[in-house]
């Protein structure tokens, strides 16, 4: 079963616009960590934000927020603002405990239109 | 070095050649992941090492792949006998052992089997 659901295979945004790609998750373990990557065209990995199973607020990065949604098991990213430069893969990727493997979803391809 | 090495960056070989592709981690990163990530597509999980504890292979997708990991350094991923389906870029990543700990990528190793 997949632990990790990405709902939307391509999303498009106009600039400047707010966009959110889904995630939801799967998992028994009280103790595990959400991560959001993203992956331009030159195939670089990029870690865009984290949060915490037991984090009572949403993280925030910059244009980045995280809809953690704990009894949906869904965290969402949110991009506000939207760049040219935002075009790209965006993986959502779970760690449940430590020392334990990341499980990533499928990705979204995010287009920004100008 | 600052970050997650590896080499080569581009491989093309024969079919039914051997390879092996190199991953140098960021130095105290006890977790090393191996992706596979063929054109468009998500990250392919491979193998997964944890400090000393035994090896995940649970997604080697054949016994042609192997892969080797001395300590907390470097790793080796070897493809025996390559086949055209083997074509993909290869991705090393490594974080340390704590769930909030993101996982830092290397650039990968694109393999061509021609």
């Amino acid at each position: 079963a997949q632990k990790i659901t990405q709902t939307q295979p391509g999303m498009f945004v106009q600039e400047k616009e707010a966009v959110t790609l889904d995630c939801t998750y799967d998992t028994s373990d009280p103790s595990y960590g959400l991560f959001w990557y993203k992956q331009p065209s030159s195939g670089e990995m990029i870690f865009l934000i984290y949060q915490g199973s037991y984090d009572q607020q949403n993280a925030t990065e910059g244009r980045y927020s995280l809809n953690f949604q704990k009894a949906r098991k869904s965290a969402n990213l949110v991009i506000s603002a939207s760049q040219l430069g935002d075009s790209a893969m965006y993986f959502c990727a779970m760690r449940e405990g430590n020392g334990q493997n990341f499980v990533f979803g499928p990705g979204t391809r995010l287009s920004v239109l100008p | 070095g600052a970050g997650v090495s590896q080499s080569p960056s581009n491989k093309v070989t024969e079919k039914g050649k051997d390879v092996e592709l190199r991953c140098d981690p960021i130095s105290g990163h006890t977790a090393l992941y191996w992706y596979r990530q063929r054109l468009g597509q998500g990250l392919e999980f491979l193998i997964y090492f944890q400090g000393n504890s035994a090896p995940d292979k649970s997604g080697l997708p054949s016994d042609r792949f192997s892969a080797e990991r001395t300590g907390e350094s470097v790793s080796t991923l070897t493809i025996q006998r390559t086949q055209q389906e083997d074509s993909a870029v290869y991705l090393c990543a490594s974080s340390e052992y704590y769930r909030g700990a993101e996982a830092f990528f290397g650039q990968g190793t694109r393999l061509t089997v021609v």
